[in-house]
């Protein structure tokens, strides 16, 4: 069954890149969008983006100035970069799919990164 | 893209059952019917328990179903079982926003 797995540094000092990856495991890679999704501490759920297997990507119009999500086919990973990072931005980062054709409902997700900014 | 709103907290007796509401404006909804819940558990990744407005994925309890109406959709969870202790997010597709996420509810078995 298709797994996600993610890594990525998980302490950054205020103004450095944010930069996490995701690998797609015993599934297709094509014809799915893949998502990023955070979640600050004690907060609520906030989608970042997304992108397809071809590179075609969508945006959070909040977080759209500062984040690139960019796709290794080759690899069946992808990947999140957000530039400036704030505590503001400190959050556990998933990222997820729907998979199963769910209307959107995503279905399978990575276990999160906790990424932490900090002086 | 505001989120989209739910009450903080929700309580209920074993047995019982309970409703969370998630509203939003109809640009948030869009006309569509991709309306998602998810159940969290502390420390957890989110999981999938309604698609489609009331659509179960295979595995999810049929104690859990969602409806819509108009631009509030909701969540009801029947025969309340201490597992069903979490947090709870709605979320909405659409092709203009994609996805926006409800604000969260913590659902508590008493």
């Amino acid at each position: 069954q298709v797994q996600l797995q993610q890594w990525g540094a998980g302490l950054l000092k205020p103004s450095e890149t944010l930069s996490l990856t995701c690998a797609v495991y015993g599934g297709s890679f094509s014809g799915y969008y893949w998502n990023w999704i955070r979640q600050p501490p004690g907060k609520g759920l906030e989608w970042i983006g997304e992108i397809n297997h071809s590179g075609r990507t969508n945006y959070n119009p909040s977080l759209k100035s500062r984040v690139t999500i960019s796709v290794d086919t080759s690899k069946n990973q992808f990947s999140l970069k957000m530039t400036s990072v704030t505590a503001a931005d400190t959050a556990v980062y998933y990222c997820a799919t729907d998979y199963h054709g769910y209307y959107h409902g995503m279905d399978v997700w990575g276990q999160g990164t906790t990424v932490t900014v900090s002086s | 893209q505001s989120a989209l709103t739910q009450p903080a907290s929700v309580s209920g007796s074993p047995g019982q059952s309970i409703t969370i509401s998630c509203t939003g404006t109809s640009s948030d909804f869009g006309g569509y019917n991709y309306v998602s819940w998810y159940q969290q558990h502390p420390g957890k990744a989110p999981k999938l328990m309604i698609y489609d407005v009331s659509a179960r994925p295979s595995g999810v309890s049929n104690r859990f179903s969602g409806s819509k109406s108009g631009n509030t959709a909701s969540l009801t969870i029947s025969g309340l079982q201490a597992e069903d202790e979490a947090d709870y997010y709605c979320s909405s597709y659409t092709s203009s926003s994609r996805y926006v996420f409800g604000t969260g509810t913590k659902v508590t078995v008493l």
